[in-house]
């Protein structure tokens, strides 16, 4: 649903190190779900989306997981790299109306040399 | 890929002044844009669908008569924060869908940091 917060929560990793970040969605219509990357300034960036018919999905170093029964996604990142550090959104929608797209809390990636 | 422009990436206002952001679709034709309000440390929280050629639909809580969203082509859709204060100072994103019907990923434009003086 809807996010609010005055704090992102932080994870802090060292490089190379598998990171998990996780995020609980609201809507059980949700059908479509999406992790964005975001770096200070700019717009969310495109990393992974998954559907609701499936509940893990590969990209390139990235692994997402939809576990419907408890609502909750996570974003698997491996070898984790200082370049990954950023704030990481996961998104979701449903397939009604305008389809828009809803963000969760986020989560600060710290990755240390 | 498919870009999404957004324009100014920063501007400062004295309050009291509207502000206008572009959100343009470069390589693709959107039927549908979204307004997005981030501010410091917390998500993007939409505010209203950009809907060309309609009104846009605003989210509970937004003032439509404060943020005037205008979509008046397929690739421009436009954000005029009007008689800004300083609490409306935060990061402004657009993001733009290509096609319509089957779900696609949201493109987003780079954001607008309005600082309201």
């Amino acid at each position: 649903g809807e996010s609010v917060g005055l704090h992102l929560p932080t994870l802090s990793v060292q490089e190379g190190d598998n990171s998990i970040i996780n995020c609980a969605y609201s809507n059980s219509a949700s059908d479509y779900f999406i992790w964005y990357k975001q770096e200070s300034g700019k717009g969310p960036q495109f990393i992974i989306d998954i559907r609701s018919n499936m509940d893990k999905r590969q990209g390139q170093r990235v692994t997402v997981l939809l576990n419907k029964t408890v609502k909750h996604l996570s974003l698997q990142i491996a070898a984790t790299q200082p370049g990954d550090s950023a704030v990481y959104f996961c998104a979701e929608t449903s397939n009604t109306g305008f389809q828009k797209l809803v963000f969760g809390t986020g989560t600060r990636l710290l990755v240390s040399p | 890929g498919a870009v999404v422009s957004q324009h100014p990436s920063r501007v400062i206002c004295k309050s009291g002044t509207s502000v206008k952001i572009e959100c343009r679709s470069l390589d693709f034709q959107a039927t549908t844009m979204f307004w997005y309000r981030q501010f410091p440390k917390q998500s993007l929280m939409l505010m209203a669908t950009s809907n060309e050629g309609s009104k846009a639909t605003y989210e509970q809580g937004v003032e439509k008569d404060k943020f005037l969203i205008n979509h008046a082509s397929l690739t421009l859709s436009t954000l005029t924060v009007t008689s800004a204060h300083p609490e409306d100072s935060s990061f402004y994103i657009c993001s733009a869908r290509p096609g319509t019907g089957a779900r696609e990923k949201l493109f987003f434009g780079s954001g607008t940091q309005l600082s309201v003086l």
